[in-house]
């Protein structure tokens, strides 16, 4: 059963239109994540949050906007939606200790912005 | 600047083993993971390490130098399932959060 699940899978969007992804866990951890990948460039964190109710700014924040309403559910925000937005985007959930540090990761949406 | 750095591509043959390299370079360093992703699938975890020396996890390992800022995954006894892109991550930056290589993607030949 999946840990992170991620909405919608794939999303075709206008050039200035809002966008919202949405991402839900069960594993009960703290922290959660939001990254891009594109081809030649690794994972870039985008925002990321420490529990419900925080959202911490990324390594490529801007053109988005986070929400964590709970534990469980982490959006990610388009308000006006650009072609070089055109990406996979990644949720992932993990919380870091002592000797442990696994982020576990939804299976990515594929977002085309035309 | 800061970063971390991986080849591209690298090819093996079945049976063999390879090793996949990491260098980075960061402003602080907590440790560095390593993740495989196949082909239009997620990142998985497969190791973390944050000491200096080699860590044997039975069918891959990997080794961290902290003071040439390098690592490596070796991966033994190769099968073709293993043909995967393998994403090196360094935790730290200003806001000790994960800076990822652009992973290389192993080609694994019969």
């Amino acid at each position: 059963e999946a840990a992170v699940t991620q909405s919608p899978r794939n999303k075709v969007a206008v050039t200035g239109g809002k966008v919202t992804l949405s991402c839900n866990q069960t594993n009960n951890h703290n922290n959660m994540y939001w990254y891009r990948q594109d081809t030649g460039h690794g994972l870039r964190l985008i925002h990321y949050s420490y529990g419900a109710g925080s959202t911490e700014k990324g390594d490529i924040p801007d053109g988005y906007k986070a929400s964590r309403p709970s534990q469980e559910n982490f959006s990610l925000i388009l308000e006006l939606a650009t072609p070089s937005q055109t990406s996979v985007y990644f949720c992932a959930s993990g919380d870091f200790g002592g000797t442990y540090a696994e982020q576990f990761f939804g299976p990515g949406t594929r977002l085309t912005v035309l | 600047g800061q970063g971390v750095e991986q080849p591209d591509n690298l090819m093996s043959v079945e049976g063999t083993f390879a090793r996949v390299n990491c260098t980075y370079s960061t402003s602080g360093f907590n440790g560095l993971s390593w993740y495989q992703q196949r082909e239009g699938h997620a990142p998985v975890f497969l190791s973390y390490v944050v000491l200096d020396g080699l860590k044997d996890s039975g069918h891959f390992s990997t080794f961290l130098s902290r003071s040439n800022g390098y690592s490596y995954l070796l991966l033994t006894e190769l099968q073709i399932k293993d043909s995967a892109s393998y994403l090196c991550a360094v935790r730290g930056g200003s806001n000790y959060q994960l800076i990822w290589g652009s992973g290389t993607k192993l080609i694994i030949k019969p």
